[in-house]
Parts: structure tokens; sequence; C-alpha cells
């Protein structure tokens, strides 16, 4: 149980268009979903907090215009990277729990953009 | 913001030795967390230690939490070379949702 789907994992676009990723809780109901982002051998960075239906609570020094985060159901998370740039590549990973404070997260495999 | 400190960043070790790592952070929490990341991919849980709990054990792994030093350790005995990964302690504090992340310890275990 607890399993949590990313998708692409893989993904290459070019400079200035804008890439989806989703995250989907299979086997539960997220309350809660989070997005990391983590650059070649360093640790994950919160970027935003979701709770279904409502905004996303980002973390300071990320921009909420340029990464959009919409948790419109219960079951899928998406963030969407606008006008990308080369300096966004990064290994995307979400993270959902069933409670409001979701003290244990379940992880998804991460999705790696490159922008070029 | 991060505010766990794991040690060693790396560490390099023969199948059937044991690792420790250690992790260090600064606020009061609620709990901390182990989990393991392979090489590009997402993070595995491994255990939750309460802020009331001294030590715990899952299988091959066992964690300590000391409060007032705000310091956990991470053992893994009888090393596999499959336990071969990084390994990050998350903690949570209490009342709020996010986890916060420490830096991770790079673990090589070596046939």
């Amino acid at each position: 149980g607890a399993v949590v789907s990313q998708h692409p994992s893989r993904v290459i676009c070019k400079s200035g268009t804008s890439v989806k990723i989703e995250c989907r809780s299979l086997d539960f109901q997220a309350t809660t979903m989070f997005w990391y982002r983590q650059f070649p051998k360093q640790s994950l960075m919160l970027m935003a907090t979701s709770n279904e239906g409502s905004k996303a609570t980002y973390e300071q020094g990320v921009e909420k215009d340029k990464f959009l985060i919409n948790h419109a159901s219960l079951t899928l998370s998406t963030l969407t990277v606008t006008s990308a740039h080369p300096e966004d590549s990064s290994f995307y990973i979400c993270s959902a729990s069933p409670h409001i404070l979701p003290y244990e997260q379940y992880f998804g495999p991460g999705t790696r953009l490159t922008v070029t | 913001s991060q505010q766990g400190e794991e040690d060693p960043q790396a560490l390099s070790i023969q199948e059937g030795e044991n690792a420790t790592m250690n992790c260090s952070y600064k606020t009061s929490i609620n709990n901390l967390q182990w989990y393991r990341q392979n090489s590009g991919r997402g993070l595995v849980h491994l255990i939750l230690i309460r802020s009331n709990e001294r030590e715990k054990h899952s299988g091959r792994l066992r964690v300590t939490l000391d409060t007032s030093k705000k310091s956990s350790s991470l053992l893994i005995t009888a090393s596999r070379a499959a336990d071969t990964a990084s390994y990050f302690c998350a903690t949570a504090r209490q009342g709020y949702s996010t986890l916060t992340f420490g830096k991770g310890t790079m673990l090589l275990v070596s046939p």
C-alpha cells in the first residue's frame, strides 16, 4: 500500500516552454501533497505544500508564478514549470500523505527535468 | 530550510560490517524519520521515531534519538551491497505538516 506515482519519469524540454509533472496517490487519498527539488548529490528542498482544493503554500524563495501547483483531487497534484530555463533542470520529487499533519510521507519515484 | 546535518557525508564499508550514520537538528521535534534513496530514485521510508522514544528497531536497522542533544543515529547491521544508497534524516516539528531533510550520508557497501 501507500504507492505514489509520478509522470513523466524523465522529460527534456526547450528553454521557454512549460512542463507539467503529475503526482498521483494510487491506493490512498492524499490530503496533503508536497513538492521537492533535488540537485545532484544534495538533499531535498521543499518547494511547496498543497492541500486538496486550496492554494499551495510555497516555501520562501520559490516563485509561485513559475512553479504552478494544482491539487485538484485527493489523488492528483500537478507541478507546472512555466517558461523553463536551464537552471530549472533538476530532479523533482513529490510526496503524499493521507493526513493533515503528515508525519510520514510517501514519495514518488521522481521526475528528471532537463531544460536545453 | 534544512535543519538536519548528517555525518559522515560519505561512508564506505565492506559487506558484513555495520554502518552508523548520525543526524543533528536544531529545533524541537515531534518525530524524526530516516529515509533511503537509491541513485536517481525516490525516497523510501525506513523508520520513524517519536520524540518520547529513545530507541527503535526494524530488522537490521536500529535508530536512537537523544532529544537533549538534538541528535539521532541510524545503525545498519551486517550490511549488504544492496544497502548502498543515500540515507537522509528528516524532522517533523510539532504542529507543522512539513519535513525538513538533512544533507544525507552516501553509503557504499562493497562486496
